[in-house]
């Protein structure tokens, strides 16, 4: 049984470009998270998809966007790539319980570089 | 609005020394859930443990305890006799509002020295 898995592990990019990430979820999963982690910083919430809709957002900027699709994988999207942008992208998904906060499995993350 | 204290950013322990994390949360609703997340150097958060607030019971499993105290809004988490494969960040986290959002402490990175 695959976990999150998510790729490319490791990129590097230049200030002003674009890049996309993307994450399969856990087999039996319908919805995927996205986290920012800065260096010695726990993750931050980016998004959240199910059912192929974002049904919530975090402090993010529009330059960050996402994508869900029929099989239930996701790719963030991130714009106009600024320095502070370099981090560790984690997906996580679970399966929507209403009404209660489920466990949300984790890849291991891709690491970007903004030069 | 939710927050995630983890005063403790480093703690380092001799192998077989019990430690205990500190977790502080704060949420205004009256159902949340928190958690316990491992994130080895290989970057993956493992899942921990998971609590509802009507569910104070504490919790043992193995050489992992977890400390629920509503009345002083702690969720505390010991390791007895720690070994080295225990080093790793941990982070607390919290979801409360019934939105799907998990608001994450900035972590407590543990070393157990052999």
């Amino acid at each position: 049984d695959a976990g999150v898995t998510q790729s490319p592990t490791h990129l590097i990019k230049t200030r002003g470009q674009q890049v996309t990430l993307r994450c399969s979820p856990k087999s039996g999963h319908d919805t995927v998270s996205w986290y920012q982690q800065a260096l010695g910083q726990g993750p931050q919430f980016i998004f959240q998809y199910y059912e192929e809709e974002e049904r919530q957002r975090g402090n993010f900027p529009d330059r960050f966007s996402g994508h869900q699709f029929p099989n239930y994988s996701s790719e963030l999207n991130v714009n106009a790539l600024l320095l502070g942008d370099s981090a560790l992208y984690l997906c996580a998904s679970s399966l929507l319980q209403r009404g209660e906060a489920g466990e949300l499995f984790f890849g291991e993350g891709s690491r970007l570089t903004v030069l | 609005a939710q927050k995630v204290t983890q005063a403790q950013t480093e703690i380092s322990v001799v192998e077989k020394e019990d430690v205990t994390l500190d977790c502080v949360y704060e949420t205004r609703d009256t159902t949340y859930y928190l958690f316990w997340y491992k994130q080895p150097p290989s970057g993956e958060l493992v899942f921990l443990i998971r609590r509802n607030s009507f569910d104070e019971q504490n919790e043992i499993s193995g050489r992992y305890s977890w400390n629920f105290q509503k009345s002083t809004s702690s969720f505390n988490f010991t390791i007895t006799a720690s070994q080295v494969v225990d080093s790793a960040v941990y982070f607390c986290a919290l979801n409360s509002g019934g939105y799907q959002k998990v608001t994450f402490g900035t972590g407590t990175k543990l070393q157990v020295i052999p």
